[in-house]
């Protein structure tokens, strides 16, 4: 079965830039989402079609993609930040929707 | 607002059914494909189902295929999730996600609703 792959924890001092990266074969093909999910919540979304920023959701948050490798990034990561990130896209064919396992982002 | 609001979820034994609401607000229901995703305690999440706008496609994951059934009544506003022949694994909350662009982009989640199979 098809598995999209997270680093399961990241550690960032505030200010600072972080990055969680998610690698997938059909990454290239499909577009890769992105939620933010704090204890006891639903997650939210934070980044579709790879790139893109609902509305609402600060511009510290951005996306990025290249090859099977999509990228989050958080500049000037504030306490506020820390949380469960989850990347989510599908299958080469679109048929089954994955998550990625969730990297536990610390601000320390 | 746009809201969903979860129901039905509880402590049911292995091998018994239980069927879950999604009461949606705020938007034009039948204009979206909905799904469900879970999360089993202390672990990520898990797409579970999908169904298309009128109802007439649905899709599963493979670990739920033969046992539930996504519905819908667009007149009630309502996504519906029957679970037959329960396990022990399928312990989890369950969310209601409203699909934004039709390509499994989770927009809008519901709060969830734990469902817990234990004997």
């Amino acid at each position: 079965s098809y598995e999209l792959t997270q680093p399961p924890s990241l550690s960032v001092s505030p200010g600072q830039t972080a990055r969680i990266t998610c690698s997938g074969d059909a990454l290239p093909k499909q577009s890769a989402y992105w939620y933010q999910q704090k204890p006891g919540q639903a997650p939210v979304l934070v980044i579709y079609n790879d790139s893109e920023r609902p509305s609402g959701i600060p511009e510290r948050f951005s996306g990025s993609s290249s090859g099977t490798t999509v990228t989050l990034t958080i500049s000037g990561v504030q306490a506020e930040d820390e949380a469960d990130y989850y990347c989510q896209s599908a299958d080469s064919s679109g048929t089954y929707v994955v998550f990625g396992g969730g990297t536990k982002l610390t601000v320390l | 607002q746009v809201q969903l609001v979860e129901s039905g979820g509880g402590v049911v034994q292995p091998g018994r059914s239980l069927r879950l609401s999604c009461a949606a607000s705020g938007f034009i229901f039948s204009n979206y494909v909905m799904h469900w995703v879970r999360q089993a305690p202390g672990k990520g999440l898990e797409w579970v189902a999908v169904i298309s706008y009128d109802g007439s496609n649905k899709n599963y994951a493979d670990s739920v295929k033969g046992r539930f059934t996504i519905s819908r009544d667009n007149s009630k506003n309502t996504l519906y999730m029957q679970m037959n022949s329960l396990r022990a694994e399928d312990t989890a909350v369950y969310y209601c996600a409203r699909d934004l662009t039709s390509n499994a982009c989770f927009d809008i989640w519901g709060q969830g609703t734990l469902v817990t199979v234990s004997s």
